[in-house]
């Protein structure tokens, strides 16, 4: 099946730094999506992403399919960023739409 | 829009007994529904593909008569852990497939702790 690698597995950063998280994944995509799971477990969607370019307020992101890999972008970076950011993708022709998660990356922004 | 509620949020039972989780799509139907399961910081991993009218679809590993999955409507799926033991307890997350031909996102639910004793 698809592989997906994040990177870094950790981040530590300073209140108001910028920071890039990458995806890097085996095989054609259909679907992208980065989340974000807060201490409480929920993962909140960030983007829908299987190709380009999106932003939305501090948060932007990025897919080059044909290179297989996605990056996501915070800048300022708050203490309420703090928690694990999850990418997952669809490969291409698998059926019912089913995501396989990267192990994460968890970013801890300090005050 | 695209809100998926679970229930319970938190859930404790005894060694042997059963346990009923259930999926929502508050604002939209779905025809299919995820599972996954997810162990202390760990990543998430799929159990089951859940589609309305028909029977689930398991993954690799996952025991169909241990977790036993009902698509009812287009807006409820179910998760039954039967007979669970210790090795059971896990946070365990559902998901909805929102939009049409073509559009993929998943929405997730705010997940199911489950501490079987």
């Amino acid at each position: 099946g698809i592989q997906v690698e994040q990177s870094p597995p950790d981040l530590i950063l300073q209140e108001g730094a910028n920071s890039t998280l990458r995806c890097n994944f085996s095989d054609s995509v259909n679907n992208l999506q980065w989340f974000h799971q807060n201490p409480w477990g929920q993962l909140i969607n960030l983007f829908y992403i299987p190709s380009g370019t999106k932003q939305n307020g501090r948060l932007s992101a990025t897919t080059v399919a044909t290179e297989r890999y996605s990056l996501l972008y915070i800048s300022s970076s708050q203490t309420t960023d703090s928690g694990v950011y999850f990418c997952a993708v669809r490969a291409g022709g698998t059926s019912y739409g089913k995501l396989t998660f990267g192990q994460g990356t968890i970013l801890t922004v300090h005050p | 829009g695209a809100v998926v509620s679970q229930h319970p949020s938190r859930v404790i039972c005894k060694s042997g007994t059963s346990v009923k989780i259930e999926c929502r799509s508050l604002d939209f139907q779905a025809t299919t529904m995820f599972w996954y399961r997810q162990f202390p910081k760990k990543s998430l991993m799929l159990m089951a593909t859940s589609n309305e009218g028909s029977k689930a679809t398991y993954e690799q590993g996952v025991e169909k008569d241990k977790f036993l999955i009902n698509h009812a409507s287009l807006t409820l799926s179910t998760l039954t852990v039967t007979s669970a033991h210790p090795e059971d307890s896990s946070f365990y997350i559902c998901s909805a497939r929102a939009g049409g031909r073509g559009y993929n996102e998943q929405f997730f639910g705010p997940g199911t702790r489950l501490t079987v004793l």
